[in-house]
């Protein structure tokens, strides 16, 4: 059974410019959340997708959005890239029951680097 | 709002020493629990969880017991490994009231020497 796959695995941007990332689940997943990790405010939720509809929100500003597709794979847009930016950004996948025993799958990440 | 704290890090050891990894956390309602581990250049990997009080999640050495009146889930292992090495995350989740979400700690990262 493959594993959750991100691409790119890193990407080179400069400010201002936009950027979208993509999380293709395990199969028969249909629920993706996204998270951005930095060195100075570690794990922050952005966002899940379960059945191609937004469940839940972070406390991300607008130039944060994503999608989810019929498929299930999902895909986080970050338009007006700022240095904060910077960041590793990863994806899980589940099930998307609110059975406390589901097991989420992470991904590898995508690096992205602002400059 | 949910939140959980780790013992401030980094943390240490030689070879075959015993470990512990401190992580309180505070919720409202009760959450389920989780380890993660990250290994350099990868992504999240569970590595055990406990969905109820008093569970004892346990995977690869490494335990962890719910405790509600104090609210915590402390990792320990008895004797750490040179492959231990990673950063361990401790997490929440409350999948009745936000989904998938999980809070996590800010992470501890363990150099194990040999």
């Amino acid at each position: 059974k493959a594993g959750v796959t991100q691409t790119p695995r890193y990407l080179i941007k400069t400010r201002g410019q936009q950027v979208t990332l993509s999380c293709s689940p395990i199969s028969g997943h249909r629920s993706v959340s996204w998270y951005q990790q930095t060195p100075g405010q570690g794990l922050q939720f952005l966002f899940e997708y379960f059945s191609e509809t937004q469940r839940n929100k972070g406390n991300f500003p607008g130039r944060f959005s994503g999608r989810q597709f019929s498929n299930s794979r999902s895909e986080m847009n970050v338009s007006t890239l700022e240095l904060g930016d910077s960041a590793l950004y990863l994806c899980d996948s589940g099930q998307g029951t609110v059975a406390t025993n589901e097991k989420l799958f992470f991904g590898s990440g995508t690096q992205l680097s602002v400059l | 709002g949910n939140s959980v704290t780790q013992m401030e890090g980094p943390v240490t050891l030689s070879e075959e020493a015993f470990l512990t990894i401190n992580c309180t956390y505070t919720a409202t309602g009760y959450p389920s629990l989780f380890w993660y581990v990250q290994y350099p250049g990868e992504g999240l990997q569970l590595l055990l969880k406990a969905t109820k009080a008093d569970d004892k999640g346990s995977n690869k050495g490494f335990e962890a017991t719910y405790r509600k009146e104090t609210t915590s889930f402390h990792l320990e292992k008895g004797s750490v490994q040179v492959s231990d090495s990673a950063v361990y995350f401790c997490a929440l989740r409350m999948s009745e009231t936000s989904g998938s979400r999980l809070t996590f700690g800010e992470g501890t990262q363990l150099t194990v020497n040999p």
